[in-house]
């Protein structure tokens, strides 16, 4: 089990371009998160996975956001028109296969995005 | 909606004394509550989490907390604080769903 990997990174776009992170959670896992973390701040949930069924998003996700994870997998974030306020650190986590909440989530090093 | 409170945004202590990051959490029904480590360019750990039962909880790497109801918080204490335990730390809080609401974060800083 190598754990939760994020790739890339590190990605620097310039305003308006479409970018797109990858998440692959820990094998066993069925759920997986992303979240935001803006400097000086905490991590902000932005949306979860049950298996491949979107179950929650956050009102942080906004229509430029989207998230998918076919087949229960991978999962892939996808920020278009990106803005400046987009810049922050994207973490993917995953818990499972229990279904209590208070599942230990285990986070990924991060997608570290600037936007010039 | 929750909310979770890490009044200290810094700490410096020295190596060897002890240790206690607060957190103060706002929920109504008793929350989940974790703590995490994050250091420089690593994930977050999970050091201790408490759901229910026993208010004292232990954890890795020698920390451990206590879910106080009356006063809302979940302190995290460490008797004897090691350079390594550099990094920043986050109070997290889960309110029966699946999303975690963070903390501010405190970094705590260990003078050799």
């Amino acid at each position: 089990d190598t754990g939760v990997s994020q790739d890339p990174r590190h990605k620097i776009t310039k305003r308006g371009q479409n970018v797109t992170f990858r998440c692959d959670p820990i094998s066993e896992h069925n759920r997986l998160y992303w979240y935001r973390q803006t400097l000086g701040q905490g991590p902000e949930f932005l949306t979860y996975f049950q298996n491949e069924a979107q179950l929650e998003k956050s009102r942080l996700l906004s229509d430029r956001f989207s998230a998918e994870r076919p087949k229960g997998s991978f999962s892939t974030l996808e920020i278009q028109r990106t803005e400046q306020g987009d810049s922050a650190m994207y973490l993917c986590a995953s818990s499972g296969p229990g279904h209590q909440p208070y599942n230990e989530q285990f986070f990924g090093p991060g997608t570290r995005l600037t936007v010039l | 909606a929750q909310s979770v409170t890490q009044p200290d945004i810094h700490i410096t202590v020295s190596e060897g004394a002890s240790l206690e990051l607060r957190c103060n959490y706002s929920y109504g029904a008793t929350p989940y509550l974790f703590w995490y480590v994050q250091s420089p360019g690593q994930g977050l750990q999970l050091l201790l989490k408490y759901f229910s039962g026993d208010t004292l909880v232990q954890g890795i790497k020698g920390f451990e907390a206590e879910f106080k109801r009356s006063q809302s918080s979940f302190n995290l204490r460490k008797p004897s604080v090691h350079w390594s335990d550099a990094a920043e730390y986050f109070c997290a809080s889960g309110a029966g769903s699946y999303q975690l609401t963070f903390g501010k974060g405190t970094k705590l800083s260990v003078i050799p």
